[in-house]
């Protein structure tokens, strides 16, 4: 497809497990952004790449959270020992990067539960 | 002072009359802004993007901006109970290293 993907759209798991999700930006793009939303809330930035430069990593919320891009392609984020309060949707996007026409375009999401 | 600010709402507007959705932002060097339209339990969707000062219009939706005061509007004309959605603004700046900042949104009720 020609949209951002992400997998899986929906995570239920337990307190204390690793979750990893997925994110496939549009071809093309090489900035890519991960942010979390909490229910009722707004976009939480957590980090963003841009092609081969080092992350803004300042989004993070603990050292629980990483985050890779395999150079312009797939990117994971990395959750570690989740807890309750990481219960989320956690949305991916991507863009240019750069110049005038910066649009970002959002996936679909991952809903993820913590138990 | 947060890098683009928005009333949070929820702002409330008869069906068919124009709603007014306003922005600010802080940084004098941005280039580029974005509204985007959010409706519950999805993702944001890219509505309309403006990068010269004056107005762009795009079917019922108009982009405002005026960058010497720092501020960007939108208007939805013929407001429809399907506007209601949240809104965000989002900024960039011009180089590779400017990530794009959002708003925290303004809520959006039409009613019939």
């Amino acid at each position: 497809g020609a949209g951002v993907s992400q997998s899986p759209s929906n995570k239920v798991t337990e307190k204390g497990k690793d979750v990893e999700l997925r994110c496939d930006p549009i071809s093309g793009h090489t900035a890519l952004y991960w942010y979390r939303q909490r229910l009722g809330q707004g976009l939480e930035f957590l980090i963003y790449f841009q092609g081969n430069s080092a992350p803004d990593k300042s989004g993070l919320p603990s050292d629980r959270f990483s985050a890779e891009r395999t150079g312009e392609s797939v990117s994971t984020l990395t959750i570690q020992r989740t807890q309750q309060e990481d219960s989320a949707v956690y949305l991916c996007a991507s863009s240019y990067g750069y110049g005038e026409h910066n649009e970002q375009f959002f996936g679909p999401g991952t809903r993820l539960t913590v138990l | 002072q947060k890098e683009v600010e928005q009333n949070s709402g929820p702002l409330s507007v008869p069906e068919g009359a124009i709603a007014s959705l306003n922005c600010t932002y802080s940084d004098r060097v941005s280039q580029s802004f974005f509204w985007y339209r959010q409706y519950s339990g999805k993702s944001p969707e890219l509505i309309m993007s403006i990068y010269s000062n004056g107005d762009k219009e795009d079917g019922r939706f108009t982009a405002q901006l005026n960058k010497a005061s720092q501020y960007v509007s939108l208007l939805i004309r013929d407001s429809q109970p399907s506007d209601s959605a949240t809104y965000l603004c989002a900024v960039s700046g011009y180089s590779s290293a400017s990530k794009i900042i959002f708003g925290s949104g303004t809520r959006l009720s039409i009613r019939p």
